[in-house]
């Protein structure tokens, strides 16, 4: 059974610019979460889709914003890029939220920086 | 404010050695979960525990829920170098804004040398 799967691995833009993430959840799982894992700030929750909707949010601002298309894959956009956004974005998938925790499963991730 | 307390960060110990590192907090988690992250890869998911004191064991690995669901400890017994990378608890809540999100301890490195 495929893993999660993200892409590209390794992305390189500068200042200003917008970047695209991209994620493939396991086979039967409808949530998507994503995570920035920056230097020295550990695993910080982004956002969570679940069903095509955007269920919940972490403290980022609204120039990180993403979405869910109807197989499940999903996409982080983040616009005007800063120095600070260098970090590698982590994308996890679960199965559907029931009212109960399901577990996440990772995905290898993608090393963005920001020149 | 680190909602997950992990110690220690750093532990550097000798092979067949055993150890055991803590994530602990303040707050009440409805489950904690266990990761081992390599260079250049995502987390994987070890272990999932649910309910306070639930303990539950994974060949050398044993992982421990507090009664209070505030904290949890893993074990492991005769480390071995392939035990090596950085090992993460991560607690969710139910409901409301923590709805599906992990909150990660800061991460424990932990080196066996053979």
């Amino acid at each position: 059974e495929a893993g999660v799967t993200q892409s590209p691995t390794h992305l390189i833009k500068t200042r200003g610019q917008q970047a695209t993430l991209r994620c493939s959840p396991i086979s039967g799982h409808t949530s998507v979460y994503w995570y920035q894992q920056a230097l020295g700030l550990g695993l910080q929750f982004l956002l969570w889709y679940d069903e095509g909707e955007e269920r919940n949010r972490g403290n980022f601002p609204p120039r990180f914003s993403g979405r869910q298309f109807p197989n499940y894959s999903s996409e982080l956009n983040v616009n005007a890029l800063e120095l600070e956004d260098s970090a590698l974005y982590l994308c996890a998938s679960s199965l559907g939220g029931t009212g109960r925790y399901q577990p996440q499963h990772f995905g290898d991730g993608t090393r963005l920086s920001i020149l | 404010t680190q909602l997950l307390e992990q110690s220690p960060q750093f532990l550097s110990i000798q092979e067949g050695e055993n150890l055991t590192v803590y994530c602990n907090s303040s707050s009440v988690f409805s489950s904690l979960q266990w990761y081992r992250q390599e260079p250049g890869e995502g987390p994987v998911l070890l272990v999932t525990v649910v309910t306070g004191g639930e303990v539950k064991k994974l060949k050398r690995l044993t992982f421990q829920f507090g009664d209070a669901r505030k904290d949890s400890s893993l074990h492991i017994t005769a480390a071995q170098p392939g035990d090596t990378g950085l090992y993460l608890c991560a607690g969710a809540k139910a409901g409301g804004t923590s709805y599906g999100k992990l909150t990660f301890g800061q991460g424990t490195i932990l080196t066996v040398h053979p």
